[in-house]
């Protein structure tokens, strides 16, 4: 049974434009959420986390949304650029331990 | 800054066969972590470290055993291959409740 799911595989946006990654999970227990992007050959670079305390992170161009009544966490990006495309995961984990739980990601193409 | 290294980058081998894959970390950072992700999957644990003399099972463990060598190096063994363990493989690191850093992976083909 999948907690972390990211139903979008892939998402394509103009260069400038918003670009909105969703990612929904089913336990409650996660405190601790994450964004990593993913190029090919390449390991998952750390973009922008949220504590289960706070609704919303900023970083930059990344903005990280959290609404823990409706277990869902959105990833904002403005405005999008054509290096921006990769594949997105989220992940979240509970407790110290630091286990983390993977989407299966969202692949944004940023056409120019 | 080498961050977390992992060696081999590639490697294949025959169904039975053993290999450890390596991994190390300058970051200091407490806990390790081995990953694999598979096609259309996100990445599932396999096993991990807490701190230095600690290891655990993650989500698929079975048909691994891992080592926490020392405080800089968690390496991943794989007793006999099977085909279902071609995967890519990452290894990661990082402090409790903070983001994990990884390496570029290895690619292992189970023929």
């Amino acid at each position: 049974d999948q907690q972390v799911k990211q139903n979008s595989p892939s998402l394509s946006v103009q260069e400038g434009r918003i670009s909105i990654l969703n990612c929904d999970y089913t336990n409650s227990m996660f405190d601790y959420f994450l964004w990593y992007k993913k190029y090919p050959a390449e390991g998952p670079t750390f973009l922008i986390s949220i504590s289960s305390i706070k609704d919303k992170n900023e970083d930059g161009r990344f903005t990280v949304f959290l609404n823990k009544s409706a277990k869902h966490l959105s990833l904002h990006i403005v405005p999008s650029q054509p290096g921006d495309s990769a594949v997105y995961f989220c992940a979240a984990s509970s407790g110290a331990t630091n286990k983390l739980i993977f989407g299966t990601g969202t692949l944004l193409a940023v056409q120019p | 800054n080498a961050g977390v290294t992992q060696t081999p980058k590639f490697q294949v081998l025959k169904t039975g066969q053993s290999m450890t894959l390596q991994c190390a970390q300058d970051m200091n950072h407490n806990s390790m972590y081995w990953y694999r992700q598979d096609p259309g999957m996100g990445l599932r644990l396999i096993y991990y470290s807490a701190s230095e003399g600690t290891t655990d099972k993650g989500e698929v463990p079975n048909g691994y055993n891992v080592s926490r060598l020392n405080k800089r190096e968690f390496s991943l063994r794989l007793e006999s291959a099977a085909p279902s363990q071609t995967s890519v493989y990452f290894c990661a690191s990082g402090y409790p409740q903070g983001p994990q850093h990884f390496g570029d992976g290895t690619r292992l083909s189970i023929l």
